[in-house]
């Protein structure tokens, strides 16, 4: 059983497409991150979200509470967006994490 | 900035061998974790501290064990390698309460 599941697992996209990024969670939490890897890279944290929206350049994360789902857009796609997309959520039971197996991004030129 | 540094970013290993990961920050954070990142399987959390001398299993603790004699530094150690402990090994560090969170680069250990 997986507390955080995201959507799709592999996405391709061409350059200049809008992209979504889904994800579920089952647990109560009292943030959500989307995280970024780059290939053979560290994990740096895009945003943190406990309600509503976020916007940083092509960047804008959602996350709505009842419904326990946060989306992940990025406008106008560049190759340079290719990388590993995590979401994850922490607990508001103490402190824990629990993480989404990711979305692997391609972008084609 | 927060900062977590991670010693190595490779590191090869043959099997047997005690194997020492060093992770480190450098605001304060009393929470810090060690994850392991695998294909398909996604972050996985080894072990978590979130005091000195203080440490918590994570989901998969088994053939690890941690050390945290100061705030600042929280080792990840593998008594004995063994080959399917091969994988990333990303640190992180945040304050106790709060969701704010940094990762390391990561170390990726190979034990041959």
């Amino acid at each position: 059983k997986n507390e955080v599941e995201q959507s799709p697992q592999n996405l391709t996209a061409q350059e200049g497409e809008f992209i979504t990024i889904n994800c579920s969670y089952s647990v109560g939490i009292s943030a959500l991150h989307w995280l970024q890897q780059h290939p053979g890279g560290g994990i740096v944290s895009l945003f943190m979200l406990s309600s509503g929206k976020k916007k940083h350049g092509r960047l804008i994360a959602t996350i709505n509470i009842q419904e326990k789902h946060s989306s992940l857009h990025i406008t106008a796609s560049h190759p340079r967006d290719s990388a590993v997309y995590i979401c994850a959520v922490y607990l508001n039971t103490g402190n824990q994490f629990y993480f989404g197996t990711g979305t692997s991004l391609t972008v084609i030129p | 900035d927060v900062k977590v540094t991670q010693s190595s970013r490779y590191l090869v290993k043959r099997t047997g061998e005690k194997v020492f990961l060093e992770c480190v920050q450098d605001m304060d954070h009393e929470n810090m974790f060690w994850y392991r990142q695998d294909p398909g399987l996604g972050l996985r959390l080894i072990y978590f501290s979130y005091d000195v001398k203080m440490k918590e299993k994570g989901d998969i603790p088994e053939g690890y064990s941690v050390s945290r004699e100061k705030k600042e530094r929280f080792s990840l150690i593998l008594e004995s390698a063994s080959t399917n402990q091969t994988s990333m090994y990303l640190c992180a560090s945040s304050l106790v309460g709060g969701p704010g969170y940094t990762f390391g680069s990561g170390t990726r250990l190979t034990v041959v």
